[in-house]
């Protein structure tokens, strides 16, 4: 059971564009909302994160938009680059009290940009 | 500042076979989780150690075993190796609360033939 589901699965963008990647979750429980970019042959790097207390962050050129009611999320990269060509990653997850809990991924976007 | 180190980089084993992948967290991180990458798909939870133990683990059956030692620093046993379990293994560290979240390693490439 995919408890995080993103879309698109592929996205190309010219360069100075607009990407948009959504993301729709189930479990109420999850508070951490993290966005994670990964180049080929490297791990998850975290973009940026958003808690459901606000419905937007943004640092640079990302910006996640979070809808608390309709349990949605989404990362927005304004004037595109080529160097942003990665997979995303949405993420979401529960504190477990005293301990950061597990992550629960989407199954990916791969990002191109075209110059 | 070293960040999330894994060894070894690339790995090919038969089946049946076991092995054992290992992970040194980033400075200052106690807590290290374990992440099965299938290609062309998101990373799918193992388990977290923090303070020696097990703390939390992921649908993954018990041929999947991890030990964590006194430097925080942990290894990944899999057991009676599957053609299925050929995947990207990701070792992931953070402080007990995870203030600045989770810090991920470039992984362990696992062939299994």
């Amino acid at each position: 059971q995919q408890q995080v589901k993103q879309s698109p699965q592929s996205l190309i963008v010219q360069k100075g564009g607009i990407s948009i990647i959504n993301c729709a979750y189930e479990n109420t429980a999850f508070d951490y909302f993290p966005w994670y970019q990964q180049f080929p042959g490297k791990g998850p790097a975290l973009l940026i994160a958003i808690r459901p207390d606000v419905s937007e962050k943004k640092e640079g050129r990302f910006t996640i938009s979070f809808n608390k009611s309709a349990k949605q999320f989404s990362l927005h990269i304004m004037d595109s680059q080529p160097g942003d060509s990665a997979t995303y990653f949405c993420a979401a997850s529960k504190d477990r009290g005293s301990t950061l809990g597990r992550l629960y991924f989407g199954r990916g976007t791969q990002l191109t940009v075209w110059p | 500042d070293a960040g999330v180190t894994q060894s070894p980089t690339h790995l090919i084993k038969t089946r049946g076979q076991q092995v054992t992948l290992r992970c040194s967290p980033k400075s200052g991180h106690d807590t290290v989780s374990w992440y099965q990458q299938a290609l062309g798909q998101g990373p799918q939870f193992i388990f977290q150690y923090y303070e020696e133990e097990e703390r939390q683990r992921g649908n993954f059956p018990d041929r999947f075993s991890g030990h964590q030692f006194p430097n925080y620093s942990s290894e990944l046993n899999v057991n009676a190796l599957l053609l299925g379990d050929s995947a990207l293994y990701l070792c992931a560290s953070s402080t007990r609360q995870g203030a600045y979240g989770y810090t991920f390693g470039s992984g362990t490439r696992l062939t299994v033939v």
